[in-house]
């Protein structure tokens, strides 16, 4: 068990619909990421929190969006949904020398 | 931005064979490189790292070297094991402290060994 929680593990939706995925960090970690996982792309990068405050922005659509809340757990929200979003979406925490450990993810398929 | 090239894409060995798996970097800026195991249906799962200012670094059957001037990287698995099958991920950022920032991660490697 890696200490981040990741739910739910999979969500099946319907194309131009809206859906969040929720992350509870490792405690004690102030950053949170999420990153995308498909098959064609990889392990891309989305965006980065910490303690609240977005950090970085990498490769996110406009349909995408995310927060971390005072209680340090973060949310990704996933509106217009389109066939290609697809993929595994993967939270990850990290913590002064503690590493960068990953969730289980959650596994979104749009149909 | 940062780019990684991860080899070979895949690997197959004998049990009690060792493995090993490179990757290169773009940016002299990063400063911090682990390596991910991948199991089916899991998330990656940190088996090893090293910063910038270490050479190599050894945990039992897995090492990490770096080659900071030539900006390489290199996973070595010895005695391997049929668990140690995966699909396996080398990664790069310019984090450090109390964030590492994001990863830019290689495209994987399926190992598989055989018993």
């Amino acid at each position: 068990d890696s200490g981040v929680t990741q739910t739910p593990k999979h969500l099946i939706t319907a194309t131009g619909q809206r859906v969040t995925l929720r992350c509870s960090p490792r405690s004690g970690d102030l950053s949170v990421y999420w990153y995308q996982q498909s098959l064609d792309q990889g392990l891309q990068f989305l965006i980065q929190y910490y303690n609240g405050e977005e950090r970085a922005k990498g490769n996110i659509l406009e349909r995408f969006s995310a927060q971390q809340f005072p209680d340090l757990h973060s949310e990704l929200n996933l509106s217009s949904l389109e066939l290609g979003d697809s993929a595994l979406y993967f939270c990850a925490s990290s913590g002064r020398g503690r590493g960068y450990t990953f969730g289980s993810g959650t596994r979104l398929t749009v149909v | 931005g940062e780019n990684v090239e991860q080899h070979p894409s895949t690997l197959s060995v004998q049990e009690g064979d060792s493995a090993v798996i490179k990757c290169t970097y773009s940016d002299s800026a990063s400063n911090y490189f682990p390596w991910y195991k991948q199991e089916l249906g899991k998330g990656p799962q940190l088996i090893i790292d090293i910063r910038s200012n270490v050479g190599e670094k050894k945990d039992q059957r897995i090492a990490v070297t770096l080659n900071k001037t030539a900006k390489h990287f290199s996973l070595h698995i010895t005695e391997t094991q049929p668990e140690d099958s995966a699909v396996y991920f080398c990664a790069a950022s310019m984090g450090g402290g109390t964030s590492y920032g994001k990863l830019t991660f290689g495209q994987g490697t399926i190992l598989t060994v055989h018993p």
